[in-house]
């Protein structure tokens, strides 16, 4: 069974970089074809798409956040990563790492973390 | 890029069905049938029930299924029941190998 966890600090100050960490258990991240996600929901709100990242390295963003993203992996460490820098309270959301199913586009979500709270507030 | 338009809100008798449609664009829903549906438990991560515009992962109720024509994906809940009052999802990949979600449609069984 493949699962989730997203780890970091739950309280960030604003203009500093908000950190995450995935780590995957029952699969390899460097298994064929799967990418591996950000996804974010403000309190009371829908899905935001953040970007994703495959096991070389590649990475796609969204284009509304891509000038302040970073997705990361460490295969050996079976972890992905979340960098998102100058947050300010529009950054407050529980934060989802999850598995992307690869083929023929990489789009949709299979496994999902439990989702972690970061609130940005001085 | 723009998030997919879905209704804020429907609802439903018990026993009855229901759709929740997911608009985009050509640049999305329409041209491709890559289409999936999350369903979402308050306090709860989102679950896939649908991908590829019709296809239910194993272990998903065959009351739930998906369809699209044109630019517009619907997601029908058959069969209301208690257990599927939630918020409901849709997404679609776009053109340039992003991802896009619609803004979430709240389920309530009456």
């Amino acid at each position: 069974q493949v699962q989730l966890q997203e780890s970091g600090p739950g309280l960030v100050k604003p203009s500093q970089t908000l950190s995450l960490t995935c780590t995957v258990s029952g699969a390899s991240i460097s298994d064929s074809g799967y990418y591996w996600t950000w996804i974010r929901q403000h309190p009371g709100e829908g899905l935001e798409w953040i970007g994703y990242i495959y096991y070389s390295g590649s990475t796609y963003y969204n284009p509304s956040l891509k000038s302040r993203v970073i997705i990361l992996v460490d295969t050996s460490k079976h972890q992905f990563f979340l960098r998102l820098s100058s947050v300010t309270a529009a950054d407050t959301a529980n934060y989802y790492c999850a598995r992307v199913v690869p083929a023929p586009i990489p789009y949709y979500f299979d496994y999902w973390g439990q989702g972690i709270l970061v609130t940005v507030s001085s | 890029q723009s998030a997919l338009t879905q209704p804020a809100s429907v609802s439903g008798s018990p026993g009855q069905s229901i759709t929740i449609s997911c608009t985009g664009t050509s640049s999305d829903v329409g041209g491709y049938n890559y289409v999936s549906w999350y369903q979402q438990h308050p306090g709860r991560a989102p679950k896939l029930i649908i991908y590829d515009v019709t296809h239910r992962p194993s272990g998903v109720s065959n009351r739930f299924s998906g369809s699209k024509s044109g630019n517009t994906a619907s997601l029908t809940i058959s069969g209301l029941q208690a257990e599927d009052e939630a918020d409901y999802y849709c997404d679609s990949c776009t053109r340039s190998s992003t991802v896009v979600f619609g803004g979430g449609t709240k389920v309530t069984v009456l």
